[in-house]
């Protein structure tokens, strides 16, 4: 069965960091483009970032450039994002989503996302 | 950055109905538009990607259509299972923005 599990959601104060993981099975992770994609509270979906299967591109929306890194492990089918210097409107539900290919860039699987809280 | 305006943002309709969905990029994007679906605490499946190509899976009561600036989803007999929030999505570069999302209720 194909699967993305995410975990590493946590509550963090403004200005901390936080790392996500996203365990993915069931296929060949390293031939996919794998994305982020955030949901605020009540709100729409907003992608955040994308990384090439091989690691050698990757894309962040600009309100996270510059603090959020995204990352993986093709030997152990993980996916990572780091986000450091978080802000209020950084909270939300972060998924992971597999690309279903470059072309399309249509995300054909998602995990059930992990929850991020910025509070002091 | 390409924008995505849909419309309308609610939608209330009956078992059976024909509703219709719209997107409008603000730049062309050829085909480069996916439609996705989301039910209250679950994450989105994409029901249609590349504007008018079904995702497996799903009914073929769920009609794309369009390309350049302006798509559309159409669902041609609604069921229960169908309302949902439906959101549009850019492929054709980062960002990779979405539409505000679609509220399909029952009347």
């Amino acid at each position: 069965e194909v699967q993305l599990v995410e975990s590493g959601g946590d509550l963090v104060l403004p200005g901390g960091s936080l790392r996500l993981s996203c365990a993915a099975s069931g296929f060949t992770f390293s031939s996919y483009w794998m994305s982020w994609v955030r949901q605020a509270p009540g709100k729409g979906l907003e992608w955040v970032a994308n990384l090439k299967g091989d690691g050698s591109e990757k894309y962040y929306v600009d309100s996270v450039k510059g603090r959020f890194t995204i990352a993986r492990d093709n030997a152990k089918n993980q996916l990572y994002l780091q986000m450091n210097s978080l802000k209020a409107e950084d909270a939300a539900v972060y998924y992971c989503a597999r690309v279903r290919d470059y072309w399309t860039h249509a995300f054909d699987v998602w995990g059930r996302g992990a929850l991020v809280t910025v509070s002091s | 950055d390409i924008q995505v305006t849909q419309s309308p943002s609610s939608l209330s309709a009956s078992v059976g109905d024909r509703v219709t969905i719209t997107c409008r990029a603000s730049q062309r994007i050829n085909t480069y538009l996916n439609w996705y679906q989301q039910k209250p605490g679950k994450p989105p499946r994409v029901v249609i990607f590349a504007a008018s190509s079904l995702q497996s899976g799903v009914p073929p009561r769920f009609i794309g259509t369009g390309s350049g600036t302006d798509f559309s989803l159409t669902i041609t007999s609604l069921q229960p299972e169908d309302f949902a929030t439906y959101y549009c999505q850019q492929s054709h570069s980062a960002p990779y923005t979405f539409g505000q999302g679609t509220k399909l209720e029952m009347k």
